[in-house]
């Protein structure tokens, strides 16, 4: 199993350019989420999903836009860059519902930067 | 939603045992309790994860009190490779959908 896997890595955008960070888990979790963590900081939730077609906002969603169109896959989608969005991105992933104390999968983590 | 609070930071010498506290006031009747590591550049890392009384595993315990506003993470004998940020974070089948991280504790071990 390959757990959580994020591409890409690593990103330079320029303001006002769009992309899509691409997520993909490989255990059959039902929930998946993404977050921003700033330098220095702690992890704020952008958004989550509880199963396919079904997304909801967390802390942060502004300038962000996700779908659920598979159980494996959870993009972020960035329309209009701005430097505020330069940060590391982390998706992960949970069974989901009948297993609430399972524990978040954690990828690698996408780190973009906006000039 | 439970939210955390846990100290800053913390500065321990290799071979000690380190205590981190996390306050969880209005954690819910359905809530678990879960800790997780994280590197520099890493994601976070699964810890350890409990309901109540005490949790052990081959890297931690957890101790969790009969009213369950806090628990404390409890690291034996740490090492300098245990430097990294630490997190409490609370959630169970009412808030299973919103997972929400506190600030952490950045744990530095000295040699």
């Amino acid at each position: 199993n390959a757990g959580v896997t994020q591409t890409p890595k690593f990103r330079i955008l320029k303001i006002g350019q769009s992309m899509t960070l691409q997520c993909t888990q490989d255990m059959n979790h039902n929930y998946m989420y993404w977050y921003r963590q700033d330098p220095g900081m702690g992890l704020k939730l952008i958004y989550y999903s509880v199963g396919a077609g079904i997304t909801d906002k967390g802390e942060v969603p502004n300038g962000y836009n996700v779908s659920r169109s598979t159980t494996e896959d959870f993009p972020l989608r960035l329309e209009l860059a701005a430097p505020s969005q330069t940060s590391v991105y982390f998706c992960a992933s949970r069974p989901g519902q009948g297993a609430a104390s399972s524990p978040l999968h954690f990828g690698n983590g996408t780190r973009l930067t906006v000039t | 939603l439970a939210k955390t609070t846990q100290p800053i930071s913390m500065d321990s010498y290799e071979g000690q045992e380190v205590n981190i506290t996390c306050s969880h006031n209005n954690i819910a009747t359905n809530d678990y309790i879960t800790w997780y590591q994280q590197f520099p550049s890493q994601g976070p890392r699964f810890i350890i994860q409990g309901y109540k009384t005490k949790v052990t595993n081959e890297v931690a315990s957890l101790f969790i009190p009969a009213d369950r506003k806090s628990s404390t993470l409890s690291l034996p004998r740490v090492s300098l490779s245990d430097t990294a940020v630490y997190y409490c974070l609370v959630g169970g089948q009412s808030s299973a959908r919103q997972l929400t991280f506190g600030s952490g504790t950045q744990l530095t071990v000295l040699p």
